[in-house]
């Protein structure tokens, strides 16, 4: 069983579009997160959930916004998407807040 | 603004003993060293952590000084498929009550045939 599952695992994508990327953790963790990692390989922390709290809230654009229907769930959601965007965005969940972490297989965003 | 350094590429000869530097000169004294390592553009996996004592899994050996400033992760026998970015990390404090990591370049290591 995937412990941390993305879906969709590629994405390509007009500028302007809206788009979400979905997250589902199975292992009963209380903290989730989503990471951009971006061509020159940085992985940066965007944002941090713990029971379905914003918790970490790094400086993004407001057009991205997580949202988390429930502990193992934390989706993303871009709006008004921009070229900059491309990247491949990572979730990830711990029982502890930066804890060891389990990585999902990532989504890679093309917007053209 | 990552509080680690590490060397940015390592090679390794396949079966041979993979020893990976990191310093973390400004860690708290109840900051855990953690390392996680991304092979070629999947998930970061995470290897190992501790905080003073040397630790060990079936993964690899964490050496941390007494002084905690640096560590080294062992691979005791790299082979082929232990090609890939390893990052070392520890917390990051913010102004709210949590802390958060960074996760710097990392060292690109490469096992060589």
């Amino acid at each position: 069983d995937t412990a941390v599952s993305q879906t969709p695992k590629y994405l390509v994508t007009q500028m302007g579009n809206d788009k979400s990327i979905k997250c589902e953790q199975n292992l009963g963790h209380d903290t989730m997160y989503w990471y951009k990692q971006d061509s020159k390989k940085f992985l940066k922390i965007m944002f941090s959930y713990n029971n379905k709290e914003l918790i970490i809230n790094e400086t993004v654009p407001n057009r991205f916004s997580p949202k988390s229907p429930d502990k193992a769930h934390l989706n993303l959601h871009i709006n008004s998407l921009e070229l900059g965007d491309s990247a491949v965005y990572f979730c990830a969940s711990s029982q502890e807040t930066f804890q060891k972490q389990y990585f999902g297989p990532g989504t890679r965003l093309t917007v053209t | 603004d990552a509080k680690t350094t590490q060397p940015p590429s390592m090679d390794c000869a396949e079966g041979r003993a993979a020893n990976l530097p990191c310093n973390h000169s400004t860690i708290s004294g109840n900051e855990y060293v953690y390392w996680y390592r991304q092979i070629h553009s999947q998930g970061p996996q995470y290897i190992i952590h501790g905080l003073k004592n040397n630790e060990t899994n079936e993964m690899a050996s964490l050496i941390i000084t007494e002084d905690r400033k640096s560590s080294t992760l062992i691979l005791p026998h790299a082979t082929l498929r232990d090609t890939a970015v390893y990052y070392c990390i520890v917390r990051v404090p913010t102004k709210t009550s949590y802390d958060k990591v960074i996760f710097g370049p990392g060292t690109s290591l490469s096992v060589i045939p």
